[in-house]
């Protein structure tokens, strides 16, 4: 199974929306509705942002929003902020039971 | 509020084995998946495996590319999961993370992460 393709980094001034894309195939992303999002900062554990593409757990600002289209999740910061800044990762349950991560995004905030 | 509680920093040789700990409270430990994600050095998350305790059977499910390298078990009494190693090499130094699967599709809380070194 290999790892969702993340691209390696995006940038945006405060207050901007940016958009991370998390590409995979019809075995996982396309297969089910299951994707969530993480993110982490540095020397910290991920922490849970979006689930079932578009959901999100109580706690966790408005800001952040999930899509899909066919193999390709995505997840969208508006109204980015210094605390934003971060590794965010993406995952999806695959048709054999199993889970993959994508490679990653790190975001800078400029 | 549901919590993990992983075991503290291990530094070991190659070819010496070692089992880490993650002890759930907070929750019905018996009723979610706990799953193991690997980050080596400066790298991504890799999803490793994940056992569901189980009132009855306890079952697993391992990544295809890391099946046979590494064991996960629990212990339902103690509410701990368990990653086991019987000869690690220098690659599987990395920060391991034990995570809740509260259903299909998504993982919360997660532990602190555990360091594990391994050089000779």
């Amino acid at each position: 199974q290999s790892a969702l393709t993340q691209p390696a980094s995006v940038s945006g001034s405060p207050g901007q929306s940016i958009t991370i894309s998390c590409t995979g195939t019809s075995s996982d992303i396309g297969y089910h509705d299951y994707v969530s999002w993480y993110q982490q900062h540095p020397g910290k554990a991920p922490k849970f942002l979006i689930y079932d593409v578009t959901n999100r757990p109580s706690g966790v600002s408005d800001r952040f929003s999930g899509s899909k289209s066919g193999n390709t999740a995505a997840l969208t910061i508006s109204g980015l902020q210094a605390e934003d800044e971060a590794d965010y990762y993406c995952s999806s349950y695959t048709s054999s039971s199993t889970y993959v991560f994508g490679t990653g995004t790190k975001v800078t905030v400029l | 509020e549901a919590q993990l509680v992983q075991s503290g920093s291990e530094v070991k040789k190659p070819g010496e084995s070692l089992m880490i700990s993650c002890k759930g409270s907070g929750y019905s430990f018996t009723s979610n998946w706990i799953v193991w994600v690997r980050q080596m050095p400066g790298k991504g998350l890799e999803w490793m495996g994940m056992v569901y305790p189980g009132d009855s059977e306890i079952r697993y499910t391992y990544s295809p590319s890391l099946e046979g390298q590494v064991t996960i078990s629990a212990d339902k009494s103690i509410n701990t999961a368990y990653l086991r190693w019987s000869s690690l090499k220098a690659s599987d130094t990395g920060i391991y993370y034990c995570a809740r699967g509260v259903r299909v599709g998504w993982f919360d809380p997660w532990g602190q992460g555990t360091l594990v070194t391994v050089s000779s």
